[in-house]
């Protein structure tokens, strides 16, 4: 198993561009989740999803979008980047809910908004 | 959500016993508690998770008193590759809710 990966693995934007970052996982979890880390801080939530066609907000939700078509996959998108959006997003699955469960998380993707 | 407060940072020698504690006063009943493991540009990682007592796995072990308002984390004789950043974590079992919270966790140096 591949476990949870993430595209790209560095991107950079300008402000006002949009672009999608990429999550996917082959352990037929239901659950995953999108963070975002800023330097020195803890991981936010940004959203999650419970399965294929659910998503809800997180802690930090504005200026993104996510859908969730399929189990494996979870993109997030972002449509007017930001300054406030640099940060290394991290996205994770779970088998179950996360109380109860780890958390797989993929390498991250490191963005800088310029 | 179930906050927690752990130190910012530690220090420690090759070869010790380093505990990390974390408290997390208003941790609900059926809160499970959960310690991951962050290195340098990598996603945080899974180490320990237990609900009361004692967890024990080959990583590290975790004490979780009576009340349940605090839990520590025992690595045993760390080295060098142990230095990461751990964080605790509470789960939020409200209705509905799947949500972690991610504190800015405890930055561990280990000293040769």
């Amino acid at each position: 198993n591949a476990g949870v990966t993430q595209t790209p693995k560095f991107r950079i934007l300008k402000i006002g561009q949009s672009m999608t970052l990429q999550c996917a996982q082959d352990m037929n979890h239901n659950y995953m989740y999108w963070y975002r880390q800023d330097p020195g801080m803890g991981l936010k939530l940004i959203y999650y999803s419970v399965g294929a066609g659910i998503t809800d907000k997180g802690e930090v939700p504005n200026g993104y979008n996510v859908s969730r078509s399929t189990t494996e996959d979870f993109p997030l998108r972002l449509e007017l980047a930001a300054p406030s959006q640099t940060s290394v997003y991290f996205c994770a699955s779970t088998a179950i809910p996360v109380e109860e469960e780890t958390q797989y998380f993929g390498p991250g993707t490191r963005l800088l908004v310029l | 959500l179930a906050k927690t407060t752990q130190p910012i940072s530690m220090d420690s020698y090759e070869g010790q016993e380093v505990n990390i504690t974390c408290s997390h006063n208003n941790i609900a009943t059926n809160d499970y508690i959960t310690w991951y493991q962050q290195f340098p540009s990598q996603g945080p990682r899974f180490i320990i998770q237990g609900y009361k007592t004692k967890v024990t796995n080959e990583v590290a072990s975790l004490f979780i008193p009576a009340d349940r308002k605090s839990s520590t984390l025992s690595l045993p004789r760390v080295s060098l590759s142990d230095t990461a950043v751990y964080y605790c974590l509470v789960g939020d079992s409200g209705a509905g809710s799947y949500q972690l919270t991610f504190g800015k966790g405890t930055k561990l140096s280990v000293i040769p």
